[in-house]
């Protein structure tokens, strides 16, 4: 079974739309995490939560929104897509926030690609 | 804030050859510091980290690193390179909370066979 699941793995899109990317973790994990990374493969957070509150938002731009129904899912909407949004988003979850004591999980990424 | 550099964006390698990648980083206190590896296509998995202690730590598939403060390194090794570390590897360190990370650049490890 796939621990921590995003969907889809591929997103092509007009300037302008709006899309949101899935994702899922198995492991009852309490913190989810999104994170970019873009084509110079700069990894860079966006937000963490946990249990479902927002712990971490690194000055994203409000057109990107989490959203956590539950603690195992994590969706990102995008609105307003703009060409500087293509990249690879990953979503990651750990036990808890210590990230020295709770591993970070990945999951495989989804490649967005604003035309 | 706390920063990483790697300095080096690809390193090639023998296969059987040893391996050293660098990381440098910039923080106040002791840091955490944590080696990921990214395969092709694949998200991150954790190779192994530091907070204190010993100073040169093991990690998963024969790799170590070794913490030199004076240095503000957390240098990556391995002694005998496989064709399957072909990757791209990420080092990154904690901040205060110990809840966030912040990443250096990657360095994609290239293998010959």
């Amino acid at each position: 079974d796939t621990a921590v699941s995003q969907t889809p793995k591929y997103l092509v899109t007009q300037m302008g739309n709006d899309k949101s990317i899935k994702c899922e973790q198995n492991l009852g994990h309490d913190t989810m995490y999104w994170y970019k990374q873009d084509s110079k493969k700069f990894l860079k957070i966006m937000f963490s939560y946990n249990n479902k509150e927002l712990i971490i938002n690194e000055t994203v731009p409000n057109r990107f929104s989490p959203k956590s129904p539950d603690k195992a899912h994590l969706n990102l909407h995008i609105n307003s897509l703009e060409l500087g949004d293509s990249a690879v988003y990953f979503c990651a979850s750990s036990p808890h926030t210590d990230l020295y004591y709770n591993e970070q999980f990945f999951g495989p990424g989804t490649r967005l690609t604003v035309l | 804030a706390q920063s990483v550099t790697q300095p080096d964006i690809h390193i090639t390698v023998s296969e059987g050859a040893s391996l050293e990648l660098r990381c440098n980083y910039s923080y106040g206190a002791t840091p955490y510091l944590f080696w990921y590896v990214q395969s092709p296509g694949q998200g991150l998995q954790l190779l192994l980290k530091y907070f204190s202690g010993d100073t040169l730590v093991q990690g998963i598939k024969g790799f170590e690193a070794e913490f030199k403060r004076s240095q503000s390194s957390f240098n990556l090794r391995k002694p005998s390179v496989h064709w399957s570390d072909a990757a791209e590897y990420f080092c990154a360190v904690s901040n205060n909370a110990g809840n966030m990370l912040t990443f250096g650049g990657g360095t994609r490890l290239m293998v010959k066979p």
